[in-house]
């Protein structure tokens, strides 16, 4: 298996722009999840998603953020304006929920510098 | 909101050295997980702890779950400069899937 796929790996933009973050989770898994790390606050957990439909949101930062997952192999997080402030690496996990403790499997991550 | 601290946040050994890494929490979690992360890559788990005041054990690194299932600790014996890494814990809240991660623990094993 390819493991989860994240695209792109780096992104570099400008103040004001949109970026989207894209996550292929790992064939079968039913939950995916999206992360944002920083050296300030760790890993946060921003949304998570299980059979497609989002469960908790409560960690996406404010109106700009926004996540979609249209189909069980594609989830996208988008930015839109962008602020120097998300600069991060955004990571997208996906787990198969069939008991109680679950193991998420991490993407390499893609490492965002808003300018 | 449940909070886990980790400590120490960093950590410089020389290879040979034994080692522990605590991660304390005031909420009870259903279950526990170690995750160790390399640089540009994400977490990978390590192990799930479930039942308070267990300890497993893999290959040199023991980990136990607190009584109360509030804590946790992470022991390393004999460190390698593979065991270089950043060090997260993770907790479950009980009928939760979501995961609150740990403040981390950055380790370096010098050889």
């Amino acid at each position: 298996d390819a493991g989860v796929i994240q695209s792109p790996r780096h992104e570099v933009t400008e103040m004001g722009q949109e970026v989207t973050l894209r996550c292929k989770p790992i064939s079968g898994h039913n939950s995916l999840f999206w992360y944002r790390q920083t050296m300030m606050r760790g890993l946060e957990l921003l949304i998570y998603f299980n059979n497609n439909v989002p469960i908790d949101d409560s960690g996406m930062p404010e109106d700009r953020f926004s996540a979609k997952m249209p189909n069980a192999s594609f989830s996208t997080l988008k930015i839109q304006p962008s602020e120097p402030r998300d600069s991060a690496v955004y990571f997208c996990a996906s787990t198969e929920t069939s008991g109680s403790f679950d193991e998420q499997f991490f993407g390499p991550g893609t490492r965002l510098t808003v300018l | 909101t449940q909070l886990l601290e980790q400590s120490p946040q960093f950590l410089s050994i020389q290879e040979g050295e034994n080692l522990t890494v605590y991660c304390n929490s005031s909420s009870v979690f259903s279950s526990l997980q170690w995750y160790r992360q390399e640089p540009g890559e994400g977490p990978v788990l390590l192990v799930t702890v479930v039942t308070g005041g267990e300890v497993k054990k893999l290959k040199r690194l023991t980990f136990q779950f607190g009584d109360a299932r509030k804590d946790s600790s992470l022991h390393i014996t004999a460190a390698q400069p593979g065991d270089t890494g950043l060090y997260l814990c993770a907790g479950a809240g009980t009928g939760r899937r979501a995961l609150t991660f740990g403040s981390g623990t950055r380790l370096q094993v010098q050889p």
